[in-house]
């Protein structure tokens, strides 16, 4: 069946260190997306892509930065961690022939002490 | 650009009484509307969603939403809850021709015996 996964389920990095979460799609699906969710804010989306070497920025993009070099993966890097993104963090994927549905990942809980 | 608000944060209810989660959103264009659903230290599911055609669109587990234009609303309501429809739920729009979505700040569904 196809999935999307993500990895590390959960990380600790310590303020000021470079983290990258993976998310990988089976769906062979164009669009991917990642989110943050936080209490009291619901999901909120950080970076975006259409395809391969698409990237678009999200409501909430300073501090992170994504890369598509496949289909599959779309990685999501926090350039220098900080305590304000202590989050869990989801990955998504879609194709507008099937309405915009997107298609969540399990989650990463990251906590930056 | 385009917002949904969930008006309710928290909703307890007992075991087999009807539930409604209220849902609004704002948009200058032709939306689609969804309902996820969240349950505890997992991803995101659809519960359900409108693209166009019959404003009344249900879920194989007993929910519907109708779709509102005039009030702008996506209310999603079962007439009778279970224990284990106890999660978050998310309400999210999208824009036709636009693969993001926006979500509302989630309902918590409490239900107890």
């Amino acid at each position: 069946d196809a999935e999307i996964t993500q990895s590390p389920r959960h990380k600790i990095t310590e303020t000021g260190r470079q983290v990258t979460l993976a998310c990988h799609q089976t769906w062979n699906h164009n669009n991917m997306f990642w989110y943050r969710q936080d209490l009291g804010h619901g999901l909120r989306l950080i970076h975006y892509s259409y395809g391969v070497h698409d990237t678009n920025k999200g409501e909430v993009s300073d501090g992170y930065s994504v890369s598509r070099s496949n289909t599959e993966d779309l990685p999501l890097t926090l350039e220098s961690a900080a305590s304000s993104q202590t989050s869990v963090y989801f990955c998504a994927s879609s194709e507008p022939e099937t309405g915009n549905e997107q298609y969540f990942g399990p989650g990463t809980r990251l906590t930056v002490t | 650009a385009q917002s949904v608000t969930q008006l309710d944060s928290q909703v307890p209810v007992f075991e087999e009484a009807p539930v409604e989660l209220r849902c609004n959103y704002s948009s200058s264009v032709s939306v689609y509307l969804f309902w996820y659903v969240q349950y505890p230290n997992q991803g995101l599911q659809l519960l359900l969603k409108y693209l166009s055609g019959s404003t009344l669109v249900k879920s194989i587990n007993g929910f519907e939403a109708e779709f509102n234009k005039s009030q702008t609303s996506f209310h999603l309501r079962k007439p009778s809850v279970h224990i284990s429809d106890t999660a978050e739920y998310f309400c999210a729009v999208s824009s036709s021709g636009y693969s993001t979505l926006t979500f509302g700040k989630g309902t918590m569904l409490l239900v107890s015996p």
